[in-house]
């Protein structure tokens, strides 16, 4: 039981390139998300999923897509990257009926 | 516009002492709150966390108190230890729809000095 998992660990984009983070999670949860960490600030959500096939932007949408084709798996896209897109982003899970996220091990980003 | 605010970047305490970390929210619609730990290089674990009809939880060394009408949290953690060297992330969630999205404050090192 792996719980959340998230690859690539680490990744370097030239600006403009494309690249898409996969996060998987174990515990047959319904709902996923992404966040974003920046220094100094709290982790802010990017898109959401209550249910496969379906997604929803948060607070930080924009410069991303996001696709959940199955149950288990969240994928984030990154069309056209962008320096301000250097951070570490955490992939989450949870149950519809379950307060607590549960985080996968975070992929840190920089984009040059 | 902060909804979440840890407004202490750093807190240093003595091995065997209690730790103090403090939480304000803004949003009154806010109605379960997390505390979240995170060492470098990983993600977020849940730690504990409080509905808006307690005014307190407790779980082993950790406890957590609610004050409402300050719309102010803290968790306390007696007696600390120096594996709780970590930063703790306080977070807030509202019910508006079919998904409880996560308001996060900005996060207070915790040091525990042995």
């Amino acid at each position: 039981n792996a719980g959340v998992t998230q690859t690539p660990k680490f990744r370097v984009l030239k600006t403009g390139q494309s690249m898409t983070l996969l996060c998987a999670q174990d515990m047959n949860h319904e709902y996923m998300y992404w966040y974003r960490q920046d220094p100094g600030m709290g982790l802010r959500l990017i898109h959401y999923s209550v249910g496969e096939g379906t997604t929803a932007k948060g607070e930080v949408p924009d410069g991303y897509n996001v696709s959940r084709l199955k149950k288990q798996n969240f994928l984030l896209g990154l069309e056209s990257a962008a320096p301000s897109q250097t951070s570490v982003y955490f992939c989450a899970s949870s149950s519809p009926g379950g307060q607590t996220q549960y985080f996968g091990p975070g992929t840190r980003l920089l984009v040059l | 516009d902060q909804q979440v605010k840890q407004n202490s970047p750093s807190l240093s305490v003595q091995e065997g002492r209690i730790s103090i970390l403090n939480c304000d929210y803004t949003n009154s619609m806010f109605d379960y709150f997390l505390w979240y730990k995170k060492y470098p290089a990983e993600g977020p674990t849940f730690l504990i966390s409080i509905s808006s009809i307690k005014d307190k939880n407790e779980d082993g060394r950790f406890t957590v108190f609610l004050n409402k009408s300050a719309k102010h949290l803290s968790l306390h953690i007696v007696p600390s230890q120096p594996g709780d060297s970590a930063v703790y992330f306080c977070a807030a969630s509202a019910l508006p729809g079919s998904a409880r999205q996560l308001t996060f404050g900005s996060g207070t090192q915790l040091t525990v000095l042995p």
